[in-house]
C-alpha cells in the first residue's frame, strides 16, 4: 500500500522559501507522477505542479516564477520549493501520486 | 484557465435520499478528464471518480459520475452517514489543472 508523507517547516518568514519534502513508501517514485496540492484555510484547492519520476515537471502558471518541483529517486522523495511567499501562500500543502492518493497534508504559515 | 463552478453550494439532505451535484466548465474539458473528490473536515481530498465516469478503487457504486463537454454530474444513489462532505470536481485535461469550488452535502 503506497503512502505519502509530508515534511517540512510549518512555519515560513514572508520573502523566505518555503520548502517541503513528500516521502514515499510502499512503492517506487521511479513510475507515475507526483503532484502537489495546496488550500487555504477554509479555501478551495488549488494544483501547484507535478514531476514526472524522469524529471519533467509542469507548474501551474499563477506560480511558475516561484515554484520548483524536484524529484529524488534514490531517496522515493520528491519536494517543493516556492520563493518569496506571502501570507497568501498559508495553507495545507499535500502531496499527491498524480492525484489518485494523498498525503495526509501540513499546514504551512508564513508569518514574521 | 478552465474554470469550474460547482452547484448548488450546499446541498441539505437526509440519510438515504439522492444527492445530484453539478460541475460546469467554462469551457469543453479535454478528453472528458474530469474528476471528482470528496474531503471530511481535517482530511484530505479522496479520488471518487475519474475520466467522467470511472469508479477509483474502492468507492461504492452508489457513487457515479456522468457528462461530457462542458457539463458533468456526480451522482449519490442513496446518501449513507458518511456520505455528509465537501465534494470537489476538477478537470485535468488542460493545464493549469483546476478544481471547482466545492458542493458541501450536510445532514437536513
Amino acid at each position: 500500500q503506497v503512502q505519502l508523507l509530508e515534511s517540512g517547516p510549518g512555519l515560513v518568514k514572508p520573502s523566505e522559501t518555503l520548502s517541503l519534502t513528500c516521502t514515499v513508501s510502499g512503492g517506487s517514485i521511479s513510475s507515475y507522477y507526483w503532484t502537489w496540492i495546496r488550500q487555504p484555510p477554509g479555501k478551495g484547492l488549488e494544483w501547484i505542479g507535478y514531476i514526472y519520476y524522469s524529471g519533467s515537471a509542469s507548474y501551474n502558471p499563477s506560480l511558475t516564477s516561484r515554484v520548483t518541483i524536484s524529484v529524488d529517486t534514490s531517496k522515493n522523495q520528491f519536494s517543493l520549493k516556492l520563493s518569496s511567499v506571502t501570507a497568501a501562500d498559508t495553507a495545507m500543502y499535500y502531496c499527491a501520486m498524480g492525484f489518485d492518493l494523498w498525503g495526509q497534508g501540513t499546514l504551512v504559515t508564513v508569518s514574521s | 484557465e478552465i474554470v469550474l463552478t460547482q452547484s448548488p453550494g450546499t446541498l441539505s439532505l437526509s440519510p438515504g435520499e439522492r444527492a445530484t451535484l453539478s460541475c460546469r466548465a467554462s469551457q469543453s474539458v479535454s478528453s472528458s478528464y474530469l474528476a471528482w473528490f470528496q474531503q471530511k473536515p481535517g482530511q484530505a481530498p479522496r479520488l471518487l471518480i475519474f475520466a467522467t465516469s470511472s469508479r477509483a478503487t474502492g468507492i461504492p457504486d452508489r457513487f457515479s459520475g456522468s457528462g461530457s463537454g462542458t457539463d458533468f454530474t456526480l451522482i449519490i444513489s442513496r446518501l449513507e452517514p458518511e456520505d455528509f462532505a465537501v465534494y470537489y470536481c476538477q478537470q485535468y485535461g488542460t493545464s493549469p489543472w483546476t478544481f471547482g469550488q466545492g458542493t458541501k452535502v450536510e445532514i437536513k
